[in-house]
């Protein structure tokens, strides 16, 4: 199953903080997360490897919750070309075949 | 840093007719590819593993006989859409993972597909 992620979409005026979520049925080695713009590849922000793990990337950051399966991504004092849908993609704890799956996303729009 | 390419861009083909698109990873070797297909405002769904001098290996539900993939070498993964129909049309993206592990996934820029 695909991981949700929450919300679906969101707007923002430029430095604003902005929290997506992502939920995974399955117990999880990895979660990524990634930017996608229209129209293009996705970009690798981060991953996070291990329970509890919490990483910066400027300002985005990432936590990970291995009990609950849960991973969030932290955008603080948002800019303009934070603009995009947010993906998380999993890597399962097991029978993963190193394979990614991506989540529902998340619309991002950052206004001035 | 590490470079998926992908092409072409942009395809439009008539239905029927089969189409390869490329992926090559420019500065290291990938041993493994993998090739997604998105949809306008919905997610990336993985269709098939690529492996280097063996099987791809397809997601449920994805044809093996439409959706022909191959590895032939460390840097190079084609994907060839056989008798498309409009249905396929698609935005059709591979990725490959540089590092192993620890590292995250670097996707080609995609290939959008039209069939008329």
């Amino acid at each position: 199953q695909q991981p949700v992620q929450s919300p679906q979409a969101v707007i923002l005026r430029e430095g604003e903080d902005a929290v997506i979520n992502c939920s995974s049925s399955k117990a999880l080695y990895s979660v990524h997360w990634y930017r996608q713009k229209h129209g293009e590849a996705p970009v690798f922000l981060m991953i996070l490897l291990k329970g509890g793990e919490q990483k910066g990337h400027e300002k985005i950051s990432a936590s990970f919750n291995e009990k609950k399966q849960q991973s969030s991504l932290y955008l603080t004092a948002s800019q303009l070309s934070y603009s995009g849908t947010y993906f998380c993609g999993t890597e399962p704890l097991t029978g993963g075949g190193n394979k990614l799956t991506f989540g529902t996303g998340t619309q991002l729009k950052v206004e001035l | 840093g590490a470079v998926v390419s992908q092409h072409p861009s942009r395809v439009i083909c008539k239905s029927g007719t089969s189409v390869k698109i490329e992926c090559r990873s420019l500065d290291f070797q990938a041993t493994t590819m993998f090739w997604y297909r998105q949809f306008p405002k919905q997610s990336l769904m993985l269709m098939a593993t690529s492996n280097e001098g063996s099987k791809a290996t397809y997601e449920q539900g994805v044809e093996k006989d439409k959706f022909l993939i191959n590895h032939a070498s460390l840097t190079l993964s084609t994907l060839t859409v056989t008798s498309a129909h409009p249905e396929d049309s698609s935005f059709y993206i591979c990725s490959a993972r540089p590092f192993e592990g620890s590292g995250g996934y670097t996707f080609g820029s995609g290939t959008r597909l039209t069939v008329v």
